[in-house]
């Protein structure tokens, strides 16, 4: 079946300027992620959604940082005023629940560069 | 709070040799584990992942891992390396909110 896909694979921007960013999660998956994957810090959580309750925001580097889920599907990642140290890969993973013991299924990223 | 160590960021074997990536947690509640790996412009793939039960867990691709508690470990091994292994891989404690937290990767080469 298909798996969590996300849009632009690349994309390229200049400082300043917004970007957005799209996943779309495995069908039926109540859980989306989204995480970022720089050279210098790893592998980092920014945010998640489960079903309708309030996303848990606790990883957003800064207000510049935003994202939402239209209908239960779709997520869009929303920076705002790029800056350099944005460029990074940006990974979508969705689970069918946020149980503590649920496999995340990633996308592929999508690979920002901001110049 | 959870947080994971990988020791060694570059790991090279010959291919046929055993693969031994080192994975150590913390944890304040108990440890569900995960490695992923991730191949060159892809994303991440599950290989296994510790719940509960057997401590000993077997994924795909002939890797395993082994849950020990006593030395707060879950290390990847495989008995032989073949050259598609070549890929970083991302060990991984679930917070009990659900998010992952990684280590920082282990990019395996294996050498013909």
């Amino acid at each position: 079946g298909a798996g969590v896909s996300q849009s632009p694979s690349n994309k390229v921007t200049e400082k300043g300027k917004d970007v957005e960013l799209r996943c779309d999660p495995i069908s039926g998956h109540t859980a989306l992620y989204w995480y970022r994957q720089s050279l210098g810090q790893g592998l980092e959580f920014l945010i998640y959604f489960q079903g309708n309750s309030a996303p848990d925001k606790s990883g957003l580097p800064s207000d510049r940082f935003s994202a939402e889920r239209t209908g239960g599907s779709v997520s869009t990642l929303t920076i705002q005023r790029t800056q350099q140290e944005d460029s990074a890969v940006y990974l979508c993973a969705s689970s069918s629940w946020a149980g503590r013991t649920d496999t995340q299924y990633f996308g592929p990223g999508t690979r920002l560069t901001v110049l | 709070a959870q947080s994971v160590t990988q020791l060694g960021s570059h790991v090279s074997v010959s291919e046929g040799a055993l693969v031994l990536l080192r994975c150590n947690y913390s944890s304040s509640v108990p440890p569900y584990l995960f490695w992923y790996v991730q191949y060159p412009n892809q994303g991440l793939q599950l290989l296994l992942k510790y719940t509960t039960g057997a401590t000993l867990v077997k994924g795909i691709n002939g890797f395993e891992a082994e849950f020990k508690k006593s030395e707060t470990s879950f290390h990847l091994t495989k008995p032989s390396a073949h050259m598609s292994d070549a890929a970083e891989y991302f060990c991984a404690v679930n917070s009990n909110t659900g998010k992952l937290i990684f280590g920082q990767g282990t990019t395996l080469q294996v050498k013909p």
